[in-house]
């Protein structure tokens, strides 16, 4: 597609189910990046891959989070054993190294 | 560590009028300032790159400055529309990965009709 494709773009779960995100960046785009937005806060940076590694994992909140990129592609954010704080927008981007940075639409996930 | 300011943090203003939003940033070894609007549940939509060695970008309505040298980008939005309400923000690239990117808190417009 043309742009960051996010999918679910709704997540409603139950406390303590495990959720998994799914971003599929623009082609060719060598870097991915993964941010929480809170309701009204600024972006939280959660993890940064630069193709299929991910040399950036220190924005991740607690071992629960985890995520993979394969192919150089499609990533997904796994979170386990979701709690209530981890409801939020999951938002995904991608870039040329240096480029200009796309975002998708986001995931909004809701934890009950 | 590089930190990006935007000031104001929220401006409102009638339709039709032309407004300057502001972003400051610590280090001026940067490699390029991207501006962003992102709507209410939404994504951030680009909207401007401007390159270490450029001084501004246009885009219709929209023009943005860099002053590398003084930490300082502008974003100019002339005669402004309702549409034009939501939040901007401006992240800076000074290389390397994430540690790289910084964003600004953002400035929350609202154009009153």
């Amino acid at each position: 597609g043309a742009g960051v494709s996010q999918s679910p773009s709704n997540k409603v779960t139950e406390k303590g189910k495990d959720v998994e995100l799914r971003c599929d960046p623009i082609s060719g785009h060598t870097a991915l990046y993964w941010y929480r937005q809170s309701l009204g806060q600024g972006l939280e940076f959660l993890i940064y891959f630069q193709g299929n590694s991910a040399p950036d994992k220190s924005g991740l909140p607690s071992d629960r989070f985890s995520a993979e990129r394969t192919g150089g592609s499609v990533s997904t954010l796994t979170i386990q054993r979701t709690q209530q704080e981890d409801s939020a927008v999951y938002l995904c981007a991608s870039s040329q190294t240096g480029g200009p940075l796309h975002f998708g639409n986001g995931t909004r996930l809701t934890v009950t | 560590k590089q930190e990006v300011t935007q000031i104001p943090a929220a401006l409102s203003v009638p339709e039709g009028e032309n407004l300057v939003l502001n972003c400051s940033f610590t280090d001026s070894a940067i490699y390029n300032l991207q501006w962003f609007r992102q709507d209410p549940g939404k994504g951030l939509t680009s909207l401007l790159l401007i390159q270490s060695s450029q001084r501004e970008q246009t885009s219709g309505r929209l023009n943005a400055s860099l002053d590398k040298s003084s930490g300082r980008s502008t974003l100019y939005i002339a005669a402004s529309q309702p549409g034009d309400s939501a939040t901007y923000l401006c992240a800076v690239y000074s290389g390397g990965g994430a540690d790289g990117l910084t964003f600004g808190k953002g400035t929350h417009l609202i154009i009153q009709p």
